[in-house]
């Protein structure tokens, strides 16, 4: 059975702080995808993942893949208020865009 | 960018009712569309895959004729959901990919959600 778990689900911290959400899936994937979701809204695309050894950032957020262990980490640094969302991690394995989701990572930041 | 509408945003139904909801991409063209459905402080359930011009493919377990999908041009796909009943309500996502992607061959463009309540 395909599984993509990502963890921790639920992540309360302070601004300012850094931390790392964690996703494994248990089956091959060319792809790799983080997702942004504020609560009653659509998914905002953060980065596509293609390769091993595979690493992008934009602003507090890097994002890195490890298909080797099937891993891929979702870093921010020095959080801000504005970074609270749901994150999500997902995967692609037989490259047809039919997308297997992790559960989801509730992020909040306090002040 | 490119931009998936939906439509509409939210709906309420009464039970035993059909409701129709359209996902439309804006600005280029999409052979190949997903819906899903997401509950409540839940991670996004593939239902099907619409492409244009051919029958949909459902995942295991959605039932194709409580669920219809209709691509019938290569900006609009349909989801009917038929006989609506409470347990049907939930937030149904549409993604589209694009047919000629010039940036992002990877991606694919999530509209921003309806959400059904049956009552």
């Amino acid at each position: 059975e395909l599984k993509v778990e990502q963890n921790p689900l639920f992540l309360s911290m302070q601004e300012g702080k850094n931390y790392t959400i964690y996703c494994n899936y248990s089956t091959t994937s060319d792809r790799l995808y983080w997702y942004r979701q504020d609560p009653g809204k659509s998914l905002e695309s953060l980065f596509v993942l293609l390769s091993n050894g595979a690493v992008k950032q934009e602003g507090r957020l890097m994002a890195s893949l490890d298909t080797k262990a099937r891993l891929s980490t979702l870093h921010i640094t020095a959080a801000v208020h504005d970074l609270s969302a749901t994150y999500f991690c997902a995967v692609d394995p037989d490259s047809n865009y039919q997308l297997i989701w992790g559960a989801g990572t509730k992020l909040i930041i306090k002040p | 960018g490119a931009v998936v509408s939906q439509h509409p945003s939210w709906v309420i139904c009464k039970s035993g009712t059909s409701v129709k909801i359209e996902c439309r991409s804006l600005d280029f063209q999409a052979t190949t569309m997903f819906w899903y459905r997401q509950f409540p402080k839940q991670s996004l359930m593939l239902m099907a895959t619409s492409n244009e011009g051919s029958k949909a493919t459902y995942e295991q377990g959605v039932e194709k004729d409580k669920f219809l999908i209709n691509h019938a041009s290569l900006t609009l796909s349909t989801l009917t959901v038929t006989s609506a009943h409470p347990e049907d309500s939930s937030f149904y996502i549409c993604s589209a990919r694009d047919a000629f992607p010039q940036e992002n061959p990877y991606e694919q463009y999530f509209g921003p959600g309806t959400r059904l309540t049956v009552t």
